[in-house]
């Protein structure tokens, strides 16, 4: 089946550190690919997603490429805050319009 | 307009007693999502319902769980008698479809504790 596997976390940087965080898919079609935020204490919510092979998605300074050839979509920014804190989850769904899929989620701490 | 709520935010109770999870979904959202969070197993879907149909209900992990949707504004998820293994944060989520092109809303979420 449809899987989506992260990095282990938890990831801890210093602000204005670069953020990488892997995430790689297993589909039979052509997924729609999705990040996902969930703050302290709080619901997820979306943060940036992709449709395509090669779009890419971004929002409050993260973006992520979907790359077909390598499976992955992984998420990044340039320069974290302490904002930033926060349970990062990759996610895919299917073609058919089938219900998202979720890794378990990489924790990130920014420390000041 | 109010996102999803999700009552009661915590619940702490003894094994063996029932438990029953509410959720109100965004207004003319179609699809409703049952998620449970472990630490272990992560975010996994339990049950979805489309304009209160239950679709798959794969994920429920036994026949001591239970989910309904009466009309397209409630819906409750129950567990009876509770274990201490069900202890977790359940989510309630809605949107519009079931995820492809659309975006899932989810609640704060109803952390479940069982002694």
């Amino acid at each position: 089946g449809d899987s989506v596997t992260q990095m282990e976390g938890p990831v801890t940087l210093s602000e204005e550190a670069f953020l990488t965080i892997n995430c790689t898919y297993t589909a039979t079609g052509y997924p729609s690919l999705f990040w996902y935020v969930q703050y302290p204490g709080e619901g997820l919510q979306l943060l940036l997603k992709a449709t395509k092979a090669d779009d890419k998605g971004s929002n409050k300074g993260f973006e992520a490429t979907y790359r077909k050839e390598t499976t992955s979509f992984h998420l990044e920014k340039g320069s974290v805050q302490v904002s930033d804190s926060a349970v990062y989850f990759c996610a895919l769904s299917e073609a058919g319009n089938t219900p998202l899929v979720f890794g378990k989620g990489t924790r990130l701490s920014v420390i000041a | 307009d109010a996102g999803v709520i999700q009552s009661p935010r915590h619940e702490v109770t003894e094994m063996g007693q029932e438990v029953t999870l509410r959720c109100k979904p965004i207004s003319g959202h179609d699809y409703l999502f049952w998620y449970r969070q472990t630490m272990m197993r992560g975010l996994e879907l339990l049950i979805y319902f489309n304009n209160n149909v239950p679709i798959d209900d794969s994920g429920m992990p036994e026949d001591r769980f239970s989910a309904k949707m009466p009309n397209a504004s409630f819906s409750t998820l129950k567990i009876q008698p509770s274990e201490p293994r069900d202890s977790a944060v359940y989510f309630c989520a809605s949107s519009r479809d079931r995820g492809r092109t659309g975006e899932l809303f989810f609640g704060e979420g109803s952390r479940l504790t069982v002694l």
